[in-house]
């Protein structure tokens, strides 16, 4: 079973920034904060991840909060195309690198 | 693109036969994990190889197995099918340098089982 909390469905308009919430009140230190999405069944694209300070790339921006119980997804301008899945998975460091739990996901709907 | 290949796209088989479904990693990549995708039960992990070795196993069926050749390619055997057992496959490569490493997902296989 999955270690976060996501709401299932959000809609966005587009041109504006999505913000998508995930809980993961139990995360450990040594686990890492993963966001991926699935575009209809297309293979998981990796977004993002980050342990405890915020992240940026080109495609979105991480905000974790100061306890790590919470993030925030940030997809600064969306575009239809960034109608998916969007799942948040906690993934702990180690040598066994297996631990990716997928939950439910949030499907997020980008309108015109 | 991910880099990572997986093949066939789409197998189409009967209940009781033997498929089997490759996958190549990315150039450079060590690790290897299958997973699968059912309309009911979400991307389940099933089992990860690290240079040829068996690392860790998930929610794998007895009927289900899998290896890592030398050039680092996997294929997943599967055996006996079920109805059940139609779903979609992806797999993924990592680095693995011996801490959380992102994976990176093929475009999966979609099997049918009829």
């Amino acid at each position: 079973d999955a270690k976060t909390t996501q709401p299932p469905s959000m809609d966005c308009a587009e041109g504006r920034a999505a913000n998508l919430p995930c809980n993961h009140s139990t995360i450990s230190g040594n686990e890492y904060v993963y966001w991926y999405r699935q575009i209809h069944s297309q293979g998981p694209q990796y977004i993002i991840h980050g342990l405890k300070n915020n992240e940026t790339n080109e495609m979105a921006s991480l905000i974790i909060t100061e306890d790590r119980k919470s993030s925030t997804l940030i997809l600064p301008h969306a575009t239809l195309r960034d109608t998916a899945v969007y799942y948040c998975i906690v993934s702990a460091v180690g040598y066994n690198n297996n631990d990716m739990r997928f939950g439910a996901g949030t499907r997020l709907t980008v309108k015109p | 693109d991910s880099g990572v290949t997986q093949t066939p796209k789409h197998l189409i088989t009967a209940t009781g036969q033997r498929v089997t479904l490759r996958c190549s990693p990315r150039s450079g990549d060590l690790s290897v994990y299958w997973y699968q995708q059912s309309l009911d039960q979400g991307l389940q992990f099933l089992i990860q190889y690290y240079n040829g070795e068996e690392r860790a196993k998930g929610n794998i069926l007895e009927r289900f197995s899998a290896q890592q050749f030398p050039d680092l390619h996997s294929e997943l055997n599967l055996s006996s099918l079920e109805l059940g057992d139609s779903a979609l496959y992806f797999c993924a490569s990592s680095v693995d340098r011996g801490w959380a490493d992102t994976q990176y997902f093929g475009p999966g296989t979609r099997l049918t089982v009829l």
